[in-house]
């Protein structure tokens, strides 16, 4: 079984301060991880996603993301905080190699970032 | 290029009653997945929908059902609406290009409430 856990379901930084949203990760096989974000009345929008390549990945908007297979752990930072950012954030894992029938994925709780002026 | 597609995005309903939900994929997506998301217990995966055959299942009562037509097109049904199932269901679709090459796509989701 797969699991993600997210510590802090709420985070407040100041504009332009670094922001850390930590995630661990637990999966009996190499796992694929993600991070998405979530507006308010809005969908996921997939920020970046590791699939065994590089450890260090870059996504969208400025976040970036490090695989540390030692600390099970996937944390997302941001080095300057923007106000835009403040939103929900998702940590996921699914099943390495997707598959059929390993589309699934699983989800942390979420943490809800605020940026403060 | 469109994104995924959900329709409606707010629904009332009354405790009983029976409700369809629908989602059009990405074109040229074939994967469809659908999420319940609520404030007590989050994310949860329902199913996916691959070739018009459900893949996957989560842990779900079997009020809760769904398809997938050949144009990929999807559709949720959940029948005797319970107060708890009062949620942001989400669909997700993703485009099957081999091994490891697949994220999926969200819509905007459908605002289920339950009366």
């Amino acid at each position: 079984a797969q699991s993600v856990t997210q510590l802090g379901s709420h985070v407040s930084v100041s504009e332009g301060a670094l922001v850390l949203l930590r995630c661990n990760y637990s999966s009996s096989v190499p796992p694929y991880l993600f991070w998405y974000v979530q507006y308010p009345n809005q969908g996921l929008q997939l920020l970046l996603k590791y699939t065994s390549a590089a450890t260090l990945v870059k996504g969208i908007n400025g976040f970036e993301a490090e695989f540390k297979k030692s600390e099970t752990s996937f944390h997302l930072t941001k080095p300057s905080a923007h106000m835009s950012d403040a939103a929900e954030y998702f940590c996921a894992v699914s099943r390495s190699p997707i598959t059929f029938g390993n589309e699934k994925l699983t989800f942390g709780t979420g943490t809800r970032l605020t940026i403060i002026p | 290029k469109a994104g995924v597609t959900q329709t409606p995005r707010y629904l009332i309903k009354t405790r009983g009653q029976q409700v369809t939900l629908s989602c059009s994929p990405i074109s040229g997506h074939r994967s469809v997945s659908w999420y319940q998301q609520t404030p007590g217990q989050g994310l949860q995966f329902l199913f996916e929908y691959f070739s018009e055959t459900q893949r996957n299942k989560g842990n779900f009562p079997g009020r809760f059902s769904g398809r997938q037509f050949s144009n990929s097109r999807s559709e949720m049904n959940v029948s005797t609406l319970e107060l708890g199932d009062s949620a942001l269901y989400l669909c997700a679709s993703s485009l099957r290009q081999g091994i490891g090459r697949t994220e999926a796509f969200f819509g905007q989701g459908t605002r289920l409430t339950v009366v």
